[in-house]
């Protein structure tokens, strides 16, 4: 199956900094989605991409689909106290069936 | 509207207590997954009911047993569940219409699993 590497696994960063992390693809895909979830609740979706090079924007969040449909980043500035949790990359494989893939999750620590 | 429901949001259960986790979307999608999901890891796929049959079962014990009842609810039985069963169960839904590979899934907030 398709492997979403993410990096980096955990950060800690002072509030009012900005946050870039990203994901990276054995594969190509289509579609690349951001979610960040809390303890104990179900991710929560954040930016849909679905174009190669597409940069979408969503408040102080900026995701951008790569070119050669391998990778995606996750950009987030002024970092504020509840931007705290764990992000996941994920996308819809290309092959049949229903299949959806997960990165490996960067957890998120901001200071205040 | 893009929200799943998912009851109860916390479960206490023996391991010969049989019991049902509930999942519910009107968004009019016509996949939904059940996925099992440890602290600090990724949700693992179960699951998936595609146009109310099941598509994928990604080998999951039959103590585990899914049931799509219509194209808005799925449930997922329990019977006979082990302690390292013990994890959050979360559901989505996908409108899975045509191009899966542009599809984007909404999950709901998942239910809180102890076996005891």
């Amino acid at each position: 199956g398709q492997q979403l590497n993410q990096s980096p696994q955990s950060m800690f960063i002072q509030e009012g900094e900005d946050v870039s992390m990203n994901c990276t693809s054995s594969s190509i895909f289509n579609t690349w989605l951001w979610y960040k979830q809390d303890p104990g609740e179900g991710p929560v979706l954040l930016i849909a991409l679905y174009k190669a090079g597409e940069l979408t924007s969503n408040g102080r969040l900026t995701a951008q689909f790569g070119i050669t449909r391998k990778d995606s980043f996750l950009n987030i500035s002024a970092s504020i106290p509840s931007d705290v949790g764990i992000y996941f990359c994920a996308g819809p494989g290309l092959d049949t069936g229903n299949q959806f893939y997960f990165g490996t999750g960067t957890s998120l620590t901001v200071i205040p | 509207d893009t929200e799943v429901t998912q009851t109860p949001k916390h479960l206490v259960m023996g391991m010969t207590n049989k019991k049902s986790l509930k999942c519910e979307q009107h968004m009019g999608h016509r996949a939904m997954y059940w996925y099992k999901q440890k602290a600090k890891k990724p949700p693992e796929l179960m699951f998936v009911y595609s146009y109310e049959k099941l598509s994928i079962n990604e080998s999951v014990p039959s103590r585990f047993s899914p049931e799509c009842p219509n194209s808005s609810l799925l449930n997922l039985h329990l019977h006979a569940l082990q302690p390292e069963d013990s994890a959050l169960y979360l559901c989505a839904s996908s409108q899975d219409a045509g191009d899966i590979s542009t599809d984007t899934q909404y999950f709901g907030p998942g239910t809180r699993l102890t076996v005891l």
